[in-house]
């Protein structure tokens, strides 16, 4: 089955800086990416997403890039305030079946 | 985006007792639904894929006569924990994807606290 690794795992900046978070996947079949941004006591959050066919993605001060060859993606966020301070979670799966989690990054952003 | 609602969002109960946490998709109808586990500072572990109108599917290690699953309408899905213990505490989150494109997406419930005491 799948497995998602995911790094670092946690993460300290200072605002206005750029934070980088990694994760690799190991099923070549995985097709959709998605990251979830979570904060204490509630539900994830999907804030961005990326499909196989896709090798870069952008939504404002969040981006994510796709390497299929290499089984790895990656999330950026630029310009980081303190709301972005919360676990983000990786995650990778098939159409249709149930999302495969990487362990989570705790991103701290200080002013 | 799409939303999902989960019912209670935190339940205490005493040991032994049976607790039924309910998750629906509120504008889009879901044929099936997932069920999810996340122990404190950890990531979420898929326990269950719940099926409208047939039975779940339990991940391994996922007691189903524990842990309950009914999803008797295309919009709600119940898991219900039997005879709840100490160590069944933990933070339940049910999703749902939205069908229709060439990969789902799937949007997350709030999220439900169970604690037993």
């Amino acid at each position: 089955g799948e497995n998602v690794e995911q790094h670092p795992s946690t993460l300290s900046v200072q605002e206005g800086d750029s934070a980088v978070i990694k994760c690799t996947y190991s099923d070549s079949a995985s097709n959709y990416f998605p990251w979830y941004k979570q904060e204490l006591g509630k539900g994830p959050q999907l804030i961005i997403d990326i499909r196989s066919n896709v090798g870069e993605k952008k939504d404002q001060r969040i981006a994510v890039t796709l390497n299929k060859t290499a089984k790895h993606f990656s999330l950026h966020i630029t310009e980081t305030q303190p709301e972005d301070s919360a676990v983000y979670f990786c995650a990778a799966s098939q159409a249709g079946t149930a999302l495969i989690f990487g362990k989570g990054t705790t991103l701290s952003v200080s002013s | 985006g799409a939303v999902v609602s989960q019912h209670p969002s935190r339940v205490i109960c005493k040991s032994g007792t049976s607790v039924k946490i309910e998750c629906r998709s509120l504008d889009f109808q879901a044929t099936t639904m997932f069920w999810y586990r996340q122990f404190p500072k950890q990531s979420l572990m898929l326990m269950a894929t719940s099926n409208e109108g047939s039975k779940a599917t339990y991940e391994q290690g996922v007691e189903k006569d524990k842990f309950l699953i009914n999803h008797a309408s295309l919009t709600l899905s119940t898991l219900t924990v039997t005879s709840a213990h100490p160590e069944d505490s933990s933070f339940y989150i049910c999703s749902a994807p939205i069908t229709g494109g060439p990969v789902d997406t799937q949007y997350f419930g709030p999220g439900t606290r169970l604690t037993v005491l």
